[in-house]
């Protein structure tokens, strides 16, 4: 059936660094990709979205690269901060369902 | 804007308890909803989603229900708890993109 995954479940890094994270989709009809950061206790907050019309798209400190050819997806953050310290998912929606379908999520672990 | 609220935040119930977990959404008009449920360490399962007043629809067989007696509210209920229902639930609304709510912790005892 169709998912979402991520590559590593975990990724640390020094405060100030740029991260990325990735993320597997395997529905090639997917259309729609969204990133969203959960840190404890709370729930899950937009970060940044973009279709598939679209290669990049950049936020506030945030880039999201989009690689259809390898149904590949990646969160880029530049200048980490403990802020940035959370678990990451990333969701995709199209195909016959419809439906956003969420990956399993990658921690994000800032050391300063 | 919007803002969507749930409650309550943390529940501890015991084993055959009846459930009733509630949201709501403010600043928008027939919003589609979804419960989601999201066990210590893992991704976010769909369980209910609504796109109008008494439409529910269910994702995954369960000891659970949803009902939608108004436009903006949604609620997440169980007649008897299993222990297995312990988990984090999250309301949610939006469209293409998906809006949360802050969650509401149960816990099964």
């Amino acid at each position: 059936g169709e998912s979402v995954g991520l590559h590593l479940p975990t990724l640390s890094v020094q405060e100030g660094d740029n991260s990325i994270i990735n993320c597997a989709y395997s529905n090639s009809a997917s259309d729609y990709f969204i990133w969203y950061k959960q840190e404890s206790g709370k729930g899950p907050q937009f970060i940044i979205d973009i279709r598939s019309n679209m290669d990049k798209r950049q936020g506030q400190r945030v880039t999201v690269l989009l690689n259809k050819t390898v149904k590949h997806l990646s969160l880029q953050i530049a200048a980490t901060q403990p802020g940035d310290s959370a678990v990451y998912f990333c969701a995709e929606k199209g195909g016959a369902t419809n439906k956003l379908i969420f990956g399993t999520g990658t921690l994000l672990a800032v050391q300063p | 804007s919007q803002t969507i609220h749930q409650w309550p935040a943390t529940l501890v119930q015991p084993v055959g308890s009846p459930l009733s977990l509630e949201c709501t959404v403010e600043g928008t008009s027939n919003p589609n909803l979804y419960w989601y449920r999201q066990a210590a360490g893992r991704g976010l399962q769909l369980l209910f989603y609504s796109v109008g007043i008494g439409q529910i629809s269910s994702e995954v067989p369960q000891n659970l229900s949803a009902s939608r007696p108004q436009d903006r509210q949604f609620i997440l209920s169980s007649k008897k708890l299993l222990l297995s229902d312990s988990g984090f639930y999250l309301c949610a609304w939006g469209g293409n993109t998906i809006y949360f709510g802050e969650g509401s912790w149960l816990t099964v005892v």
